[in-house]
């Protein structure tokens, strides 16, 4: 079983609707979650982490932690073109490695 | 700027050559780590350090070799080019505990001819 699995997609929606990433962890015990968009050719850069159950929310973006169910979802609401990247979930594990998925492809459709 | 860097951006070689791509940070983080990203844009961990000590040396073949000088600098030395080895390669770095995650580089595109 992987640490971290994602539905690797793609996943298209048009402009303006709510796009949903979805991970799964297999580490219960994990504590720190984090979303990374990665465009094509560039390097992954931090969106967001969360480390408690519920929601945390940073403009267009909500991630959503569920420790009992074992997994972490990305929301971007309004979704823009310029989201259209691969977004790659990480869970830090109890044995403190970091473990990343293999990403899910979004493109927003104009 | 504060940033990992890490150079080249790209390197085209052929089979068999030596190669080297170095990193360095000026985050204060003191810990880094190279990561390899193949064609299906898995991101799989190969080295980290901690303040010059090897932490983490995952299962990857002995022509790679990781230096760090300094807790600012981590190189990947490779030695005998294969042609599986052409891949983007990350370089990161974070505190210990990577708690508010990780820093990446811009990247290095190995094309192995």
């Amino acid at each position: 079983q992987k640490e971290v699995e994602q539905n690797s997609g793609p996943l298209s929606v048009p402009e303006g609707a709510i796009a949903s990433l979805n991970c799964t962890y297999s580490d219960r015990g994990s504590q720190s979650f984090f979303w990374y968009r990665q465009y094509s050719g560039k390097s992954p850069e931090l969106i967001m982490f969360i480390y408690s159950n519920g929601d945390k929310e940073d403009g267009r973006f909500t991630a959503q932690l569920n420790k009992a169910s074992q997994y972490v979802s990305l929301l971007i609401r309004d979704s823009q073109p310029s989201d259209s990247a691969t977004y790659l979930c990480a869970v830090i594990n109890t044995g403190n490695q970091f473990y990343f998925g293999t990403g899910t492809s979004l493109t927003v459709i104009p | 700027d504060t940033a990992v860097s890490q150079t080249p951006k790209y390197l085209v070689t052929q089979m068999g050559n030596d190669k080297s791509i170095k990193c360095e940070q000026n985050l204060g983080h003191d810990t880094m780590y190279w990561y390899k990203q193949d064609s299906k844009k898995f991101l799989k961990i190969m080295f980290s350090y901690n303040n010059k000590e090897l932490i983490i040396n995952e299962t990857v073949p002995n022509r790679f070799s990781p230096k760090s000088p300094d807790k600012a600098h981590l190189n990947l030395h490779i030695n005998s080019l294969e042609l599986g080895d052409s891949a983007v390669y990350f370089c990161a770095s974070s505190h210990l505990q990577a708690n508010y995650g990780y820093t990446f580089g811009s990247g290095t595109r190995l094309t192995v001819v």
